[in-house]
């Protein structure tokens, strides 16, 4: 079955640090998402993006955070100097498009971001 | 704002007997409500979608039934397995927005 990559599965950084997270969604979607879970929290939205353009994004998601699709198959999120507060498990889902069966979310593995 | 709400938190079970995992939100505004399990340290995956004018979706042993109106939604798991232990979570789309809000999860753990 198709899946949603992520790499790494891990990241430590210091804080004031650059990182990029990496996702390559499945092949034939069209929607791209990150999501983010603080240990213990809900998962949040960050941003979806649609059409090589954010569609939407949330409050969490702002001036040090960016995202990109760089070719045709990866998705990166992008954190520009990273706080302590942005250690969380970063998630990166896809999904087809609208319909009933398109808008099923397909979720990555996860990579968790600790930041030092 | 969208408040999803998941009762219990968190249970145990012994194997074989039926598990009923309940989510309330607050707005019935919803496009579709879907239903994740989340091993530790692990993605999401998908169980079940319900689109706003269905009642309930169904895939083996799993049941997940939606009352939009209530703000409500329940998953059944029939004869729990200790293969279901896991992090349920139930996740609701709102009208006029791609966002899931999310609910924070009933962690089940089946007993062999």
């Amino acid at each position: 079955e198709p899946e949603v990559t992520q790499t790494p599965s891990h990241q430590v950084t210091q804080m004031g640090q650059e990182v990029i997270l990496r996702c390559v969604p499945i092949s034939n979607h069209l929607y791209f998402y990150w999501y983010r879970q603080i240990l213990g929290q809900k998962v949040e939205f960050l941003v979806s993006f649609y059409n090589n353009e954010i569609s939407e994004k949330s409050e969490i998601f702002d001036d040090q955070f960016s995202v990109e699709r760089p070719d045709g198959s990866n998705f990166t999120l992008k954190i520009r100097s990273t706080k302590l507060e942005d250690s969380a498990m970063y998630f990166c889902a896809s999904s087809g498009g609208q319909g009933a069966t398109n808008e099923k979310l397909f979720f990555g593995s996860g990579t968790q971001l600790s930041v030092l | 704002k969208q408040e999803v709400t998941q009762i219990p938190a968190a249970l145990s079970v012994p194997e074989g007997e039926n598990l009923v995992l309940n989510c309330s939100f607050t707005d019935s505004a919803i496009y579709n409500l879907q239903w994740f399990r989340q091993d530790p340290g692990k993605g999401l995956t998908s169980l079940l979608l319900i689109q706003s004018s269905q009642r309930e979706q169904t895939s083996g042993r799993l049941n997940a039934s939606l009352d939009k109106s209530s703000g409500r939604s329940t998953l059944y798991i029939a004869a729990s397995q200790p293969g279901d232990s896991a992090t349920y979570l139930c996740a609701v789309r709102p009208y006029g927005n791609n966002r899931l809000a999310f609910g924070k999860g009933n962690q089940v753990v089946v007993i062999p």
